[in-house]
């Protein structure tokens, strides 16, 4: 079975801190997103990797970087965390032509 | 950029009954993939059913199946015999063939009524 594991389901972090959101995938897959859900807003595409140390930006990436050193991870970094940053965090992979396949989702609260 | 739109925020339906769910969406391409997702609430977000472009037929999984309307650019869910476990958030998403990126609607909210 494809897994895609997403370090914590539930996060509460502090302003200004600095944040990571580590996601790991056990199938090979190439490309790796990081995406955010809020509700009336759908997902949306934070920034996303097609290769190991190559990323590109998505709709909304002011805030947030990432980091790809190994094929298998993929890590979402809040710079300094906003409350505008509390959100469901959501990490997905997928090979070429099929699906993708989501992480169970973090939901980080910034206090 | 290509836009999904699901235009029901929020949907219910009677257990053992049909509903059906729309999707459309907007792209200059011809070949291209859609899906459909469910997210039950606080679980993992799975695919349900999936339709390539270049297929005439519409995909079907068990009790769910879609009405593809290429010309009309739309992708309509349908979930028969609804049963409770059902109940979740579906999203309608797109991607090219030759692109990376999904594009995801905002998604309806299906309540099941035992």
């Amino acid at each position: 079975d494809v897994k895609v594991t997403q370090s914590s389901r539930y996060l509460v972090k502090r302003t200004g801190e600095k944040v990571f959101l580590e996601c790991v995938q056990d199938m090979d897959h190439e490309n790796m997103f990081w995406y955010r859900q809020d509700p009336g807003l759908g997902l949306r595409l934070i920034y996303f990797s097609y290769d190991v140390k190559m990323k590109e930006k998505g709709d909304i990436p002011e805030g947030y970087s990432v980091s790809r050193e190994k094929k298998e991870r993929f890590s979402l970094i809040l710079e300094s965390a906003s409350t505008n940053q509390t959100s469901m965090y959501l990490c997905a992979s997928y090979p070429r032509n099929t699906e993708a396949f989501f992480g169970q989702g973090t939901r980080l609260t910034v206090v | 950029a290509q836009t999904v739109t699901q235009s029901q925020p929020e949907m219910s339906v009677q257990e053992a009954e049909t509903v059906t769910l729309s999707c459309t969406y907007d792209t200059s391409e011809s070949d291209y993939y859609l899906f459909w997702y469910k997210q039950p609430p606080s679980r993992q977000m799975i695919l349900v059913i999936r339709q390539e472009a270049y297929k005439q037929q519409n995909a079907t999984e068990n009790r769910f199946s879609v009405n593809f309307q290429k010309a009309a650019k739309s992708f309509s869910l349908k979930i028969s015999d609804s049963q409770l476990g059902d109940a979740a958030m579906y999203f309608c998403a797109y991607r090219s063939r030759m692109g990376n990126q999904f594009y995801f609607g905002t998604g309806t909210s299906l309540t099941v009524i035992p």
